[in-house]
């Protein structure tokens, strides 16, 4: 079955990047788009962006356009994201979702704080 | 963007009872709009996809409906395990949008 797992917890410094991971397995990875989601203060959800793991080809929020970049390793059917320069206002879970949000990954629980 | 507003934020509600969340959108979005069902830790699990379809595996007390850019999702009878917070969100146009969710609690 499909499932996305993503990159383990992270604490990180105010001005640092943090670069978090999502491993596709149970379909062809190319087949579908990856979307990414910051969930704040556990409920507010906001979409950062998505990539199209075939072309490369990414969309991203244009709140999120100078802060997130998006990339995939398709040999190891993987997606990625960095967050850069990073603030207390970026403490938040961030997941990975699939194709039209059907699946999501079980979320990595980003804390920025010195 | 597309404004979803999603009703009531929490819900305290009876074993048993039918309940009613409702998402409206600030403009025509079809039938684009997911329920999602989160417990807390968790990540969210699709309920309902293009409004009415109920997502396979997911129980049949669980239903979508809609009229013009008022989206529900209904609960026939409700279950202890049916505790959790849920949204919606349209699919519609880019950026994609989210309702503020809905936490779902036992009186």
């Amino acid at each position: 079955q499909v499932k996305l797992l993503q990159s383990g917890a992270a604490l990180v410094k105010p001005g640092d990047s943090v670069k978090m991971s999502c491993k596709a397995s149970g379909y062809t990875f190319t087949d579908y788009i990856i979307h990414w989601v910051k969930q704040s203060h556990g409920k507010s959800l906001e979409w950062i962006g998505y990539i199209n793991p075939y072309s490369g080809g990414t969309n991203y929020n244009e709140k999120f356009k100078s802060k997130a970049t998006l990339t995939v390793d398709k040999s190891s059917s993987t997606a990625y994201m960095e967050f850069s320069r990073l603030t207390s206002e970026d403490s938040a879970i961030y997941y990975c979702a699939q194709r039209w949000f059907d699946y999501w990954g079980q979320g990595v629980m980003v804390t920025v704080s010195s | 963007d597309i404004q979803v507003t999603q009703s009531p934020s929490s819900l305290l509600a009876s074993l048993g009872e039918r309940v009613t969340i409702t998402c409206q959108t600030s403009q025509s979005i079809s039938n684009n709009l997911n329920w999602y069902q989160q417990k807390p830790g968790q990540a969210p699990m699709l309920l309902i996809y293009y409004a009415t379809s109920l997502q396979t595996g997911m129980p049949s007390r669980f239903s979508g409906q809609y009229s013009g850019r008022s989206f529900t999702l209904t609960i026939t009878s409700l279950e202890p395990e049916d505790i959790a917070n849920y949204f919606c969100l349209q699919h519609y146009s880019a950026p994609p949008t989210f309702g503020s969710g809905t936490k779902l609690e036992i009186k």
